[in-house]
C-alpha cells in the first residue's frame, strides 16, 4: 500500500526552467493538496483539489499551476523557476471521517517530499 | 481567517523532562485542531486531532478555546520523541460533505531531546 507517492524525490533547475512535480494516491481520496515547507515558514498550501475537476488556490500559488488529472493524480508545475522556489514540496491527499456524525474532520497523508532547487 | 501561531522554533530539553510545545490559533469559527510530526527522513504524520481526546505515544493536547490554545504535552521526553511539530487549524466548511478541508499549519517547533 504506497499511499501518497511524490516525484522526483530532488531536482536542480535554472532560473527560468520548467518542471512538473507528479504526485499519486491509491486511497480513493477525493481531495489532494500540494504544500511547500519553508526553514521558520512551516507548511503553506499552493493549491488544492477538493474532488476530481477542481483546483483553487491557496496562500502561496503565484507561480505555479495545478493539474488534477484523474482522481489519483495531482500535479504542480513551475513554468518558469526561480530561486524563490527553492523549498521543499509536500503532496498530500485527505482521508475524511469515518463517522460523519462524530465530529471529527479526518486525516491528511503527505507524501515523502521533493526537494527543489533553483540555481 | 485562520492562523496557527508557535511561538518557539527550537525546543531543547533533557531526557525525562516535561516537554510543552506551545500552539495558539485565530479562528473566527469552531475549529478543529491537529498535531502532526515529523521525524527525521520521514514525512509528515498526524500525531492527535483535539476531538479524539487521546493520548498518543504519551503526547496529549486539550483545546482551550478561551485562550485559543491548543498546547502539545509529556511529562517526560523520550530522546525517540526529537522532531518537528507542527500544529495544524482545520476550519469546518459547511459541514463535512467530503469535500476536503484546508489544513492551516503552523511554523514548527523542533523539539530537541537531550540525553
Amino acid at each position: 500500500n504506497a499511499g501518497v507517492t511524490q516525484t522526483p524525490k530532488f531536482q536542480v533547475l535554472k532560473t527560468g526552467q520548467s518542471m512538473t512535480l507528479q504526485c499519486a494516491q491509491d486511497m480513493n481520496h477525493n481531495s489532494m493538496y500540494w504544500y511547500r515547507q519553508d526553514p521558520g515558514m512551516g507548511l503553506r498550501l499552493i493549491y488544492y483539489s477538493a474532488s476530481e475537476g477542481t483546483t483553487d488556490k491557496g496562500e502561496v500559488p503565484n507561480g505555479y499551476n495545478v493539474s488534477r488529472l484523474n482522481k489519483r493524480e495531482f500535479s504542480l508545475r513551475l513554468e518558469s523557476a526561480a530561486p524563490s522556489q527553492t523549498s521543499v514540496y509536500f503532496c498530500a491527499s485527505w482521508a475524511p471521517p469515518l463517522d460523519r456524525g462524530g465530529g471529527w474532520t479526518g486525516e491528511l497523508f503527505f507524501g515523502e517530499g521533493s526537494r527543489l532547487t533553483v540555481l | 481567517a485562520q492562523r496557527v501561531t508557535q511561538p518557539e522554533k527550537l525546543l531543547s530539553v533533557f531526557k525525562g523532562a516535561p516537554v510543552e510545545l506551545k500552539c495558539n490559533y485565530s479562528y473566527s469559527g469552531s475549529p478543529e485542531l491537529f498535531w502532526y510530526v515529523q521525524y527525521s527522513r520521514q514525512r509528515l504524520q498526524l500525531l492527535l486531532r483535539h476531538i479524539s481526546r487521546e493520548s498518543i505515544k504519551g503526547f496529549t493536547a486539550d483545546l482551550n478555546k478561551g485562550e485559543t490554545s491548543f498546547h502539545l504535552k509529556k511529562p517526560f521526553a523520550q530522546e525517540e520523541d526529537s522532531a518537528m511539530y507542527y500544529c495544524a487549524l482545520s476550519g469546518r466548511l459547511g459541514g463535512l460533505t467530503g469535500g476536503g478541508n484546508k489544513l492551516t499549519f503552523g511554523t514548527g517547533t523542533q523539539l530537541k531531546v537531550e540525553l
